[in-house]
Order: structure tokens, then C-alpha cells, then sequence
């Protein structure tokens, strides 16, 4: 079974400018998440979806953030424009669960590591 | 108040002996318990999870919950320097599985 895929493994780029990254969850998994990893720092939730719906993205920060997951499958989150604080490692991660269920191992993907200069 | 909470460390124990690693989380409905291990530069790995109260034998690993007391922990029995990594404690919180992770706690096993 193939892992939790994400593009590019590593980015640097300047403030203000615009990125994107891309995940691939495990194929059938329904739950997708996007962290934010600071140095030193546990992950931070991001956003959530259930298939092709947010169910949660309390914590992104919206006027410069956004993801979609538009067929339910592979998602994409970008940063415009990128701040020095954003510099960090952003995990992709899936579960098969859906809401209420006791148990939903989550599978994370590489990671890629933005530095923001 | 942060939702889960974790001594940042680093925690330093000699090769061989139990390393004690603790957490404690705020929401009183929370169900399902996590322990993810990462070493450094990848990303968390699943070691165990435990729901009900007591504790949760697997090889070398226990994990420990005390809903009542909002306390869970994690023993690692027999330390190896390959033990050594943080080790993240998260939460499934009520409903949508949002989960909550706490900011990790360093292990050291020096050998």
C-alpha cells in the first residue's frame, strides 16, 4: 500500500512571494489534514476535510492560506503571500474514519519544509 | 489553556532503563489517546493509542490513561538509544476527529 505522497519535499522562497503544496492521501481514505509544523513545536491542525468538505479549518489562517481537496482525492494548500513566520515543515496526513469513530490511525506523508527569507 | 500539554524535556535516561513520559489534556469529553514517535527531520510515526482507562501493554511500550485525572503517559521499558526522538501526545477531540497534539517531549537514551 502506497504512503501518503507530498510535493515539494523542500521550498525556499522570499516573503511575500506565493507557494503551493501538493498531497496525495492513501488511496480510500477519507479524512485528509494539513499541518503546521514550527521547530521545537507539535503539529498544528491546519485544516481538515471529510472527502471534498472542510470540517475544520478554525486555525488556518485565511486571509493568506487556503487548500481545497475538489474531487475528495489529492489536495492542495497555498500560502499568498508567505510571511517569515511561515517557515516551517507542512505535514499531510490521512485516516480512513469518519466522524465518531473511537479509532482512525493517522498516516503522514513525507512533509515539505518551507524556509521563508 | 493549551488542549494537551507535555514537559518539553529533554529527558535523559540511561541505555536499559524506563523512560516515563507524561501528558495531560483539557477536554474532559476526549476519547481516544495517541502516542506518535519523530525523530528528527521525519515525520510522526503511530507507536500506540489507547480509549479505556488502565493500561496498554505492547512489546517494550505501555501506555497508561487516567481519564478522572485528565493523565495519560507512555513507559518505555528496556531503553535503546534508538529510542531516542520526541514524542508527540495527541488527542482525538469530540466529534470529526480533530485531533490535538501536544508540543513533544525529548527523549534521550545515551548508551
Amino acid at each position: 500500500e502506497a504512503g501518503v505522497a507530498q510535493s515539494p519535499r523542500y521550498k525556499i522562497i522570499e516573503k511575500r512571494q506565493s507557494v503551493a503544496f501538493w498531497c496525495n492521501p492513501i488511496s480510500g481514505h477519507a479524512t485528509l489534514y494539513w499541518y503546521q509544523q514550527i521547530l521545537g513545536q507539535g503539529p498544528k491542525l491546519l485544516i481538515q476535510f471529510q472527502n471534498n468538505g472542510v470540517v475544520d479549518d478554525s486555525q488556518l489562517p485565511k486571509d493568506r492560506f487556503s487548500a481545497e481537496r475538489l474531487k475528495g482525492v489529492d489536495s492542495t494548500l497555498k500560502i499568498q503571500p508567505a510571511k517569515l513566520e511561515d517557515s516551517a515543515v507542512y505535514l499531510c496526513a490521512s485516516s480512513s474514519g469518519t466522524s465518531g469513530a473511537g479509532y482512525n490511525e493517522q498516516f503522514f506523508g513525507p512533509g515539505t519544509r518551507l524556509t521563508v527569507l | 489553556q493549551k488542549e494537551v500539554e507535555q514537559n518539553s524535556g529533554p529527558l535523559s535516561v540511561p541505555e536499559g532503563a524506563i523512560a516515563s513520559l507524561n501528558c495531560t489534556y483539557s477536554d474532559r469529553g476526549s476519547q481516544s489517546f495517541f502516542w506518535y514517535r519523530q525523530y528528527s527531520g521525519k515525520s510522526p510515526e503511530l507507536i500506540m493509542f489507547i480509549y479505556s482507562n488502565g493500561d496498554k501493554e505492547d512489546g517494550r511500550f505501555t501506555a497508561q490513561l487516567n481519564k478522572a485525572s485528565q493523565y495519560v503517559s507512555l513507559l518505555i521499558r528496556d531503553s535503546q538509544p534508538s529510542d531516542s526522538a520526541t514524542y508527540l501526545c495527541a488527542v482525538l477531540g469530540v466529534g470529526f476527529n480533530k485531533f490535538y497534539f501536544g508540543s513533544g517531549t525529548k527523549l534521550n537514551v545515551k548508551p
